[in-house]
């Protein structure tokens, strides 16, 4: 089956203590993994892909294919890191360009000050 | 240029009704996913339109569901006989699809709120 799963529904961290928020995943295939993320009032978009291997807003996340995870980290977090978070893959060898994503339930980060 | 659009932003109807949630998609984009997110819930696909033509719908939950994007553009997502199990706020992708870069630009959603 193909799912995504973020255990953790909600992560409540203090400004400067290091983040982490986990992704696993099930794929029959190639899978391209993302993390989405959704500040109060806007649009969903895009943080991180595993195929670019940038770091964005001080995030990083690592393909481990051996453990199927994708995890999200942050050394220190920051007030305005505050968002949802969602990840997310699509399968590389879909027909006809297909990029469908399949997504996690989501993890609300709360970075108190 | 201008994101990805999406009207109306808010849809309250009966049950019974029929509804259609229009999409926007950002200029060049010939790629076009539609999603379904309910509350405490993470995206659903729905369908993919690749152009005019729809490349996979294997996501719209039943028959009452359909979409069409007759230019390539403007997208288009009618449900008929609307239940209150469809309330949840749809979004609207799109993308390019030419070379690798393939990054879903998201719309604001339509919540549609069905009585």
């Amino acid at each position: 089956a193909q799912r995504v799963t973020q255990p953790e529904k909600l992560l409540s961290v203090f400004k400067g203590a290091p983040v982490e928020l986990k992704c696993n995943y099930s794929y029959s295939g190639s899978p391209e993994l993302f993390w989405y993320v959704q500040y109060s009032r806007q649009r969903l978009q895009l943080l991180l892909r595993h195929i670019s291997r940038e770091s964005i807003k001080g995030f990083t996340a690592d393909l481990n294919k051996g453990e199927t995870s994708f995890h999200l980290k942050k050394p220190f977090a920051q007030e305005e890191d505050s968002a949802m978070y969602y990840c997310a893959l699509s399968g590389l060898a879909n027909a006809g360009n297909n990029r469908k994503l399949i997504w996690g339930l989501g993890t609300s980060l709360a970075v108190n000050p | 240029g201008a994101g990805v659009s999406q009207t109306p932003s808010n849809k309250v109807t009966e049950k019974g009704k029929y509804v259609e949630l229009r999409c926007d998609p950002i200029s060049g984009h010939t790629a076009l996913y539609w999603y379904r997110q309910s509350l405490g819930q993470g995206p659903e696909f729905l369908i993919y339109f690749q152009g005019t033509g729809a490349a996979d719908d294997s996501g719209l939950p039943n028959d009452r569901f359909f979409a069409v994007r007759p230019e390539g553009s403007v997208s288009t997502l009618k449900i008929q006989r609307t239940e209150r199990g469809d309330s949840a706020v749809y979004l609207c992708a799109s993308s390019l699809t030419t070379g690798g870069n393939n990054e879903q630009f998201f719309g604001p959603g339509t919540r549609l709120t069905v009585l």
